[in-house]
């Protein structure tokens, strides 16, 4: 039973445009979140994260929004940049297990 | 130091040997954990050690699975008799302490094969 659902495989946008891409937890006791890029035969990076208790954290480019009633979360970059071609990895915690839960990654490719 | 060291980079090994893969985590991090990741699957958890207590095991897969951390330092993670669906990348995280609150460092994963 996959917990943490990113239903998008791959997202492809024009550079200078939003990028959104969505994740979905079915656990309502993850109380945060987080988001990794992943450029191909290297380890995740961390990228933002999200306390259950807030619903919009900002950093630069990089804007990751929580929707607890609707156990949803997305992260928005703008502008996007083809450096940001990646494998994104939403990730939740709960308060019982300290080790993250992952999300199968959406694909990222932006157009020059 | 400077981040998470993982060896070999690469392994081919043939059905039923036992292989062993190697984390060094940052200095000073308390917190190991490993994962893998199958082709065109997210990333799965396997094991959590945190300090001096019990390693947290509910994710690995089978008994073939084994792992243990020396001195609170380097892992190892070691697979019995492999089988072919153990290919796979395995990553080793590590990160301050077990509380979550901040992101993991990832080594950049040890590519399985099994043939």
């Amino acid at each position: 039973d996959q917990q943490v659902k990113q239903n998008s495989p791959s997202l492809s946008v024009q550079e200078g445009r939003i990028s959104i891409l969505n994740c979905d937890y079915t656990n309502s006791m993850f109380d945060y979140f987080l988001w990794y890029k992943k450029y191909p035969a290297e380890g995740p990076t961390f990228l933002i994260s999200i306390s259950s208790i807030k619903d919009k954290n900002e950093d630069g480019r990089f804007t990751v929004f929580l929707n607890k009633s609707a156990k949803h979360l997305s992260l928005h970059i703008v502008p996007s940049q083809p450096g940001d071609s990646a494998v994104y990895f939403c990730a939740a915690l709960d308060t019982g297990r300290r080790a993250l839960t992952f999300g199968s990654g959406t694909r990222l490719q932006v157009q020059p | 130091g400077a981040g998470v060291s993982q060896s070999p980079s690469n392994k081919v090994t043939e059905k039923g040997k036992d292989v062993e893969l190697r984390c060094d985590p940052i200095s000073g991090h308390t917190a190991l954990y490993w994962y893998r990741q199958s082709l065109g699957q997210g990333l799965e958890f396997l094991i959590y050690f945190q300090g001096n207590s019990a390693p947290d095991k509910s994710g690995l897969p089978s008994d073939r699975f084994s792992a243990e951390r020396t001195g609170g330092s380097v892992s190892t993670l070691t697979i019995q008799r492999t089988q072919q669906e153990d290919s796979a990348v395995y990553l080793c995280a590590s990160s301050l302490s077990g509380s979550g609150g901040y992101g993991y460092t990832f080594g950049s994963g040890t590519r399985l094969t099994v043939v």
